[in-house]
C-alpha cells in the first residue's frame, strides 16, 4: 500500500526565514511519481511541482527547491525567504498507476498536510 | 486558475438527502478523479473516470456514484447522505496521456455540509 507521511502537522516562521516541509512516502512500486501541492484557504489544491521516481535530481524554482532523496524515501520542499503569501496548507502526495485503462491514469495518496504560518 | 470549475461552491444538505456535485475539466483533459477532503485531512481518491468510464476506484461505499459525459464533464453523486460525508469535494483532471507530464490540475472544490 501507498503512504505519505508528513510529520509536521503546523509550522510558524517569521517573514524571511528558511523552512523545510518533511514528506516521507512507502511504496512498493519502482515507478512513481510524487508532487506537492499548495492549499490556500479558498481550498483549491495549486500544483508546484511533480518529480518521477527515476530523477534524483534536485529542482529549484525561485524560492522554491525540492529535495528527492530515494534512499530515505524523503521528498522535502524547501522555502527561502518566506514570505506571508506563502501561508497556506501544504501537501505532498505520491502517485501510482494501479487504475486501468488507457494513458497514463494515476491516482494521488496525499499526506495530511502541513499549516505553514509565515508571520510579518 | 486550472481551467478546472466546480459547481456549487457551498451547499448544505440533510441527512438522508441525495446530492449531485459537477465537474468541468480543464479543455482537452480526458480524465477526471473526485477526492473527499474532510477537515484537517489529507485528500481521499474517490474515483477515477477515463473516456466515459470508472477507471478506478478508493475506499467508498457504492452510494458514492458518478458520470462522465461526452464532453469529459462530470458528476459526483452521493446517496443517503451522512454525517460525516461532511468535507470538501475536490475535482482533479488530466489528460490521460503519458507525454502529458501527468500533472494533475484540482478545481476549487464543493464544500459540502451535512446536517
Amino acid at each position: 500500500a501507498q503512504k505519505v507521511t508528513q510529520a509536521q502537522t503546523e509550522i510558524s516562521v517569521v517573514e524571511k526565514e528558511d523552512v523545510t516541509l518533511d514528506c516521507v512516502y512507502e511504496t512498493r512500486d519502482t515507478t512513481y511519481y510524487l508532487f506537492w501541492y499548495k492549499q490556500p484557504p479558498s481550498g483549491e489544491l495549486v500544483f508546484l511541482i511533480r518529480r518521477n521516481s527515476f530523477d534524483e535530481q534536485n529542482e529549484i524554482s525561485g524560492r522554491y527547491s525540492w529535495n528527492f532523496q530515494k534512499s530515505t524515501s524523503s521528498f522535502n520542499f524547501t522555502i527561502t525567504a518566506s514570505q506571508v503569501v506563502d501561508s497556506a496548507v501544504y501537501f505532498c502526495a505520491l502517485s501510482e498507476a494501479r487504475v486501468k485503462g488507457g494513458g497514463s491514469n494515476y491516482k494521488l495518496t496525499f499526506g495530511k498536510g502541513t499549516l505553514l504560518t509565515v508571520n510579518p | 486558475e486550472t481551467g478546472v470549475t466546480q459547481s456549487p461552491t457551498h451547499l448544505i444538505k440533510t441527512r438522508g438527502q441525495q446530492v449531485t456535485l459537477r465537474c468541468s475539466s480543464q479543455s482537452g483533459h480526458n480524465t477526471v478523479s473526485w477526492y473527499q477532503q474532510a477537515l484537517g485531512q489529507g485528500p481521499q481518491f474517490i474515483f477515477q473516470y477515463y473516456r466515459e468510464e470508472e477507471n478506478g476506484r478508493g475506499n467508498f461505499p457504492p452510494r458514492f456514484s458518478g458520470l462522465q459525459f461526452p464532453n469529459y464533464s462530470s458528476e459526483l453523486n452521493v446517496n443517503a447522505l451522512e454525517l460525516d460525508d461532511s468535507a470538501l469535494y475536490l475535482c482533479a483532471s488530466s489528460s490521460g496521456r503519458r507525454d502529458s507530464g501527468n500533472t494533475i490540475y484540482f478545481g476549487e472544490g464543493s464544500w459540502l455540509t451535512v446536517v
